[in-house]
């Protein structure tokens, strides 16, 4: 079983929906970060959490620590949106290793028709 | 658009040759960490360096080798390229090694293996 979890694997939503997308991981974290890719490869950071909620524009994103848990959601949704999401979290300080490795999910599709 | 810039954008290889992948981080950032991305699945931690020494590593052969330079920018060499080494490789750039900060990530380089 991966790390961190991410549902649904592949989304397609109508322009205007609300989306959300799921992140579950197994694993103490000091951080959760939710990313963002494009067709071309590079990622964008959208949100880094340790605790609560983070909005900006249209992006909220919440995290659950106790239910090792965060969602991202998309209100107002656009074509531009379509991307996949990723859901990558750091280690927290109670593990041995190194704790500068993001360990990531492996993404949600996000596809929105006008 | 971050300033982690990484090149050359896209390489071809054939099995068995050796490339190097390079990496500039994003300006006051010395911690410098390397992806593989496979189609389709989420990155994988390679390693990561800190201050020009590495100071973790995925559960990548040691023909994976990297080095991170005074600026701190980074190299990642492959040696003996095998089919398999075909992914996108991606370089994210953070503050230090352990505190959450945010990561920034290069567009990635394309490597395909024939």
């Amino acid at each position: 079983k991966n790390e961190v979890e991410q549902s649904p694997q592949n989304l397609t939503a109508q322009e205007g929906e609300f989306i959300t997308i799921n992140c579950s991981y197994s694993v103490g974290i000091s951080a959760l970060h939710w990313l963002q890719q494009h067709p071309g490869g590079g990622i964008v950071s959208l949100f880094m959490l340790s605790s609560g909620k983070k909005k900006h524009g249209r992006l909220i994103a919440t995290i659950n620590i106790q239910e090792k848990h965060s969602s991202l959601h998309i209100t107002a949704s656009h074509p531009r949106d379509s991307a996949v999401y990723i859901c990558a979290v750091r280690r927290g300080v109670d593990y041995g290793g190194s704790q500068g490795n993001l360990i990531f999910g492996k993404g949600t599709k996000l596809s929105v028709k006008p | 658009e971050t300033g982690v810039t990484q090149s050359p954008t896209h390489l071809i290889k054939t099995r068995g040759q050796q490339v190097t992948l390079r990496c500039s981080s994003q300006s006051g950032h010395n911690t410098v960490s390397w992806y593989q991305q496979a189609l389709g699945q989420g990155p994988q931690f390679i390693f990561q360096y800190y201050r020009e020494e590495e100071n973790g590593r995925g559960n990548f052969p040691p023909r994976f080798s990297g080095l991170q330079f005074p600026n701190y920018s980074s190299e990642l060499n492959v040696n003996a390229l095998e089919l398999d080494d075909s992914a996108l490789y991606l370089c994210a750039s953070t503050l230090a090694g352990w505190v959450n900060t945010e990561a920034f990530f290069g567009q990635g380089t394309r490597l395909t293996v024939v």
